[in-house]
């Protein structure tokens, strides 16, 4: 089981600069979520996906942030352009949506600092 | 929307003693409440998780109990270890929207 794959691990550039982080689920997982964290605001749920579909966006915290999912394997979330208060962690986590409540699976994150 | 809180922000325990790690929940239709730790530079991964219609859940040291009508859970570790020392965050979740508490740093001194 290879787990939830995210790259880049560590990301540093200049601000104003687009950032495309990507995120593989767990094989098999039909939800995927896009979680930042920062020591202010903790854990912040961006977006989520079910069967590729995004269902709530709401977190987003603004139009410079966009996430796609074009397959059951794939997913992006792009930065642009980038400022310096977008450095933070950002994680991926995928689970199995069903009847029963399954756990979400958490990728390494990327850690993100706009110069 | 669903609103998390978690108490205390920092917990500091002799190893041997238990640590007791409290949340509260806003919304009555969450039915699915987890919890990650967090050691510092890693990923949250998931120690425990309890469902709505279960009051208590134990796995060796840990435990976790849910009060519904209360709209709170806690995390009971017993007979704590150095390598507990982490960031422990609860969650509640309802349907695929899953609220996670501010998080508990949790150091066990030798």
């Amino acid at each position: 089981d290879a787990g939830v794959i995210q790259s880049p691990r560590h990301e540093v550039t200049e601000m104003g600069q687009e950032v495309t982080l990507r995120c593989k689920p767990i094989s098999g997982h039909n939800s995927l979520f896009w979680y930042r964290q920062t020591m202010m605001r903790g854990l912040e749920l961006l977006i989520y996906f079910n069967n590729n579909v995004p269902i709530d966006d709401s977190g987003m915290p603004e139009d410079r942030f966009s996430a796609k999912m074009p397959n059951a394997s794939f997913s992006t979330l792009k930065i642009q352009p980038s400022e310096p208060r977008d450095s933070a962690v950002y994680f991926c986590a995928s689970s199995l949506q069903g009847q029963t409540n399954q756990p979400q699976h958490f990728g390494d994150g990327t850690r993100l600092s706009i110069l | 929307g669903e609103n998390v809180e978690q108490h205390p922000s920092t917990l500091s325990v002799q190893e041997g003693d238990s640590a007791v790690i409290k949340c509260t929940y806003s919304d009555s239709a969450s039915n699915y409440f987890p919890w990650y730790k967090q050691e510092l530079g890693k990923r949250p991964q998931l120690i425990i998780d309890i469902r709505s219609n279960v009051g208590e859940k134990k796995d060796q040291r840990i435990a976790v109990t849910l009060n519904k009508t209360a709209k709170h859970f806690s995390l009971h570790i017993t007979e704590t270890q150095p390598e507990d020392s982490a960031v422990y965050f609860c969650a509640a979740k309802r349907n695929n929207d899953m609220r996670f508490g501010a998080g508990t740093r949790l150091t066990v001194k030798p």
